[in-house]
């Protein structure tokens, strides 16, 4: 149990549809974070949150919507995906200070989604 | 971000010493090395950080050389549970939410 909660861990969902994902953090951090795996490619950072401010967004497609209404909570929105969207998107949170060399993420266990 | 080069993936028997290398030598002066793990379908697991002295804790020991362009990871006695994909990666701590950028990692097999 790393304090970070990820729902639902499968979802299954067609090109049509909207869904939300969910990531809760239970450490007290300021810091949230989407990644994306797809298969046998390595972890893809999506988006950052600081204090519930985006900080970045990595080209992500518009498809993607995050949204993040305090510190503890992250939702990834999805709209008309695509089969290729198709992955384990993972959420991360950390705890962001003044001292260097704390920037430790903990994972959820991931959400693991297709898209058909 | 420096860029981390790891092998593609290691064998090591059970109850051994499981040395993992890792390669950074275009690492800045304010990055720190992180090593993670992800055990499969699962999310990604801290494992252990350092700049530059050597860092033990409960989980492994970190060997980073004097240069600091290649580190070790030292899993001292290795079991089947750690049998994994393991992320060597360098990022700045500045006090800001850092990106960690993940490289394909190094595959190890703890075998019998």
């Amino acid at each position: 149990e790393t304090g970070v909660t990820q729902t639902p861990r499968h979802l299954v969902m067609g090109m049509t549809n909207k869904k939300s994902l969910k990531c809760e953090q239970h450490l007290g951090h300021n810091a949230m974070y989407w990644y994306k795996q797809s298969a046998k490619k390595p972890l893809e950072l999506m988006f950052v949150y600081n204090f519930k401010e985006q900080t970045e967004n990595n080209s992500v497609p518009s498809r993607f919507s995050p949204e993040c209404p305090n510190s503890s909570h992250l939702f990834l929105h999805l709209h008309t995906l695509q089969p290729e969207d198709s992955a384990l998107y993972l959420c991360a949170s950390s705890q962001v200070s003044g001292r260097a060399g704390k920037n430790i993420q903990y994972f959820g266990a991931g959400t693991r989604l297709s898209v058909l | 971000d420096a860029k981390t080069t790891q092998p593609t993936s290691m064998d090591c028997a059970e109850g051994r010493a499981a040395n993992l290398p890792c390669n950074h030598s275009t690492i800045s002066g304010n990055e720190y090395v992180y090593w993670y793990r992800q055990i499969h379908s699962q999310g990604p697991q801290y494992i252990i950080h350092g700049l530059k002295n050597n860092e033990t804790n409960e989980m492994a020991s970190l060997i980073i050389t004097e240069d600091r362009k290649s580190s070790t990871l030292i899993l001292p006695h290795a079991t089947l549970r750690d049998t994994a994909v393991y992320y060597c990666i360098v990022s700045p701590s500045l006090g800001t939410a850092s990106k960690l950028t993940f490289g394909t990692g190094t595959r190890l097999q703890v075998t019998l």
